[in-house]
């Protein structure tokens, strides 16, 4: 079965500008989640979609950085506009989202685009 | 305040040895605690999940104990190979939210 795919997997922007990121998810799967990698860090979750709809969004910068998941299958995150603290690597994951299994909570991640603010 | 710690240093072991891992973690009450692999530049890789009401997960030569007296896992890797070189990352899963740890950065020496 494919993975999650990510694209772009590198980005370079200037800080005040944006920037958005795609992914798609494997294929049946309900949630998708975005998190953000700074370097020597574990991944934060930004934001957590279940099928279409937002489950919890609590850590998203929500002054700069949305995010959609139209159809509930392929979603964007963007940041707009860029700071350099944005640096990171910017990483999908989805999983089954069952949530009456614990199976539904092994999440599958992308490759991540790295994202750089100068 | 809320916290994830697993080991600060870098684990450089022999090939063969017993590889462990530690996660302890304060002020959360997770329903569930997972462990991934995460090689430079690719993404996690999901290896074992286990509930809170667990205390030992094993897979092949993985295993997983689960103290939430403590607030501690123990991530083991028994006759560790090369190929078993990465950072591992624990994530403790509460409600709708997973926090992950720093991760500890494995070497295992030929």
């Amino acid at each position: 079965e494919a993975g999650v795919a990510q694209s772009p997997r590198y980005k370079i922007i200037e800080k005040r500008q944006s920037v958005a990121f795609w992914c798609n998810p494997i294929s049946g799967h309900a949630t998708l989640y975005w998190y953000q990698q700074i370097l020597g860090q574990g991944p934060k979750l930004l934001i957590q979609f279940q099928n279409n709809g937002v489950v919890d969004d609590s850590q998203l910068p929500k002054d700069r950085f949305s995010a959609e998941r139209l159809k509930g299958v392929d979603s964007t995150l963007k940041i707009q506009p860029a700071k350099l603290e944005d640096s990171a690597v910017y990483l999908c994951a989805s999983s089954p989202g069952d949530r009456g299994n614990p199976g539904a909570y092994e999440q599958y991640f992308g490759p991540g685009t790295r994202l750089t603010v100068t | 305040s809320q916290k994830i710690e697993q080991n600060s240093e870098a684990l450089n072991i022999q090939e063969g040895k017993t590889a462990t891992l530690t996660c302890n973690y304060t002020n959360y009450s997770p329903a569930y605690l997972q462990w991934y692999r995460q090689d430079p530049g690719r993404g996690p890789v999901f290896l074992l999940l286990i509930r809170e009401n667990e205390k030992e997960k094993r897979k092949e030569r993985l295993k997983v104990t689960f103290d939430t007296t403590l607030k501690q896992s123990l991530f083991h890797i028994t006759a560790s190979q090369p190929a078993d070189s990465a950072t591992y990352l624990c994530a403790l899963i509460t409600g709708n939210q997973f926090y992950f740890g720093t991760g500890t950065s494995l070497t295992v020496i030929p």
